[in-house]
């Protein structure tokens, strides 16, 4: 079945890039997304990429996808202590298995001052 | 107001106890579903539904059952909960437009411990 794996902890410091890795198993995979769990809170979708797409940006995130490898990565730009949080790479297909998410396990990420 | 609520969001109950877990949704929805959330497991689906008539199940559903009483409201029972249901459990919503990406809206969860 599906699988899609990344790491279980990333520590950087304030003002520096966090860089979250993300591998996956499903080659028909066509939606790619980082979903931000906050503490006490449900998860919420950051961005998501196309499958053929090979980067996106939006301010002060980057997801870049090495279809061939099956590899997504977020960069976080400058973060800050609000960046704190569980993230969670997800995939999923189009047309009628658009709905059908499979999740990592999420990277919990510490922004230390 | 948040646009996915969840009740309650704590709950201690007991082994063998019939527990209902409730999600409403002012987002005008059609698609709903019920994840699990457990320590280093990342999210499961148990159940998901694409309107009030059709509901399917998911990755782990045993134990577990769901009722769609209406478009907006979507509940989550375990008919004798058993401590291995202790767990996170997130409602989520998305507007499933055909073919394109189909983002889900979660709720705040509900954290359920069985002892």
């Amino acid at each position: 079945g599906e699988d899609v794996e990344q790491s279980l902890f990333l520590s950087v410091r304030e003002g520096d890039s966090s860089v979250i890795n993300c591998t996956y198993t499903d080659s028909s995979s066509t939606y790619l997304y980082w979903y931000k769990q906050e503490p006490g809170a449900g998860l919420q979708l950051l961005t998501y990429i196309f499958s053929n797409m090979d980067m996106k940006q939006d301010q002060r995130l980057t997801v870049l996808l090495n279809k061939k490898d099956k590899h997504l990565s977020l960069r976080i730009a400058d973060t800050q202590t609000g960046d704190s949080a569980i993230y969670f790479c997800a995939e999923s297909g189009s047309g009628g298995s658009n709905y059908k998410l499979t999740f990592g396990k999420g990277t919990l990420l510490t922004v230390n001052p | 107001d948040a646009d996915v609520t969840q009740t309650p969001r704590n709950r201690i109950t007991k082994t063998g106890k019939r527990i209902m877990l409730e999600c409403s949704q002012t987002k005008g929805h059609d698609r709903m579903y019920w994840y699990r959330q457990d320590p280093g497991l990342g999210l499961r689906l148990i159940y998901y539904s694409f309107d009030v008539k059709d509901i399917n199940k998911g990755e782990i559903s045993d134990g577990y059952s769901v009722s769609r009483q209406a478009q907006a409201k979507f509940s989550l029972s375990l008919e004798s909960a058993i401590p291995n249901q202790t767990a996170l459990y997130f409602c989520a919503t998305s507007d499933g437009l055909a073919g394109g990406v189909d983002e889900q809206f979660f709720g705040p969860g509900t954290r359920l411990t069985v002892l």
